[in-house]
């Protein structure tokens, strides 16, 4: 089946460092990747949405600059924190949508915890 | 606006017992619903989803929902719970006219299962 793999899947780091989390699709082309942040014991909540070589669509009151989307080829999208602070700690989950699958066919990705001190 | 509730927070149920666990939602029109699963630091695995046709669904690992259009309601269910369930449980919707395609999620079910 359609794999996405995201890595890192944990990572810490120094308060007002940046940070480069990697969603890559192994079998298929992710033409829309879906970016979501998830608060311990709380709902996903999505960022933004990428499409490969567009721009990305960020959700409201998420911060463009602060959280820079990449989607440079339909196997690769990446999200950086940059300036991470402590509340930015969080878990951050990517979701691929499946061609052929439909609308709403998407894969996951592992998430990545990112802690940061 | 368009929203998602799962009611119980925490739920314990003992090996071998049923399981429900609910999902209400709030929504202009019938959205598209589904139930994912996700064990700790993990994504999310989809159990069943539900587009139109039949209200019961059947999905992976034995689960299955119904969909109740009066109630606006898609419980899960699952009629004999194994330790290995034990997982968050999260219900979501898409609207039909979506060409983004986006999910709303609910704030998710904790499951723990007694041996």
């Amino acid at each position: 089946g359609a794999v996405v793999s995201q890595h890192p899947s944990w990572v810490i780091c120094k308060s007002g460092t940046s940070v480069k989390i990697e969603c890559r699709s192994l079998d298929f082309q992710a033409t829309t990747m879906f970016w979501y942040r998830q608060f311990p014991k709380q709902s996903l909540m999505l960022m933004a949405t990428s499409n490969e070589g567009s721009k990305a669509t960020y959700e409201q009151g998420v911060e463009k600059d602060k959280f820079l989307i990449n989607h440079a080829s339909l196997t690769l999208s990446t999200l950086t924190v940059t300036s991470a602070h402590p509340e930015d700690s969080s878990f951050y989950i990517c979701s691929a949508r499946v061609a052929g699958q439909g609308r709403y066919g998407y894969t996951f990705g592992s998430g990545t915890r990112l802690t940061v001190v | 606006a368009q929203s998602v509730t799962q009611p119980d927070i925490h739920i314990t149920v003992s090996e071998g017992a049923s399981l429900e666990l609910r999902c209400n939602y709030s929504y202009g029109a019938t959205p598209y619903l589904f139930w994912y699963v996700q064990s700790p630091g993990q994504g999310l695995q989809l159990l069943l989803k539900y587009f139109s046709g039949d209200t019961l669904v059947q999905g992976i690992k034995g689960f299955e929902a119904e969909f109740k259009r009066s109630q606006s309601s898609f419980n899960l269910r699952k009629p004999s719970v194994h330790w290995s369930d034990a997982a968050e449980y999260f219900c979501a919707v898409g609207a039909r006219s979506s060409n983004t395609g986006k999910l709303i999620f609910g704030q998710g079910t904790t499951l723990q299962v007694k041996p």
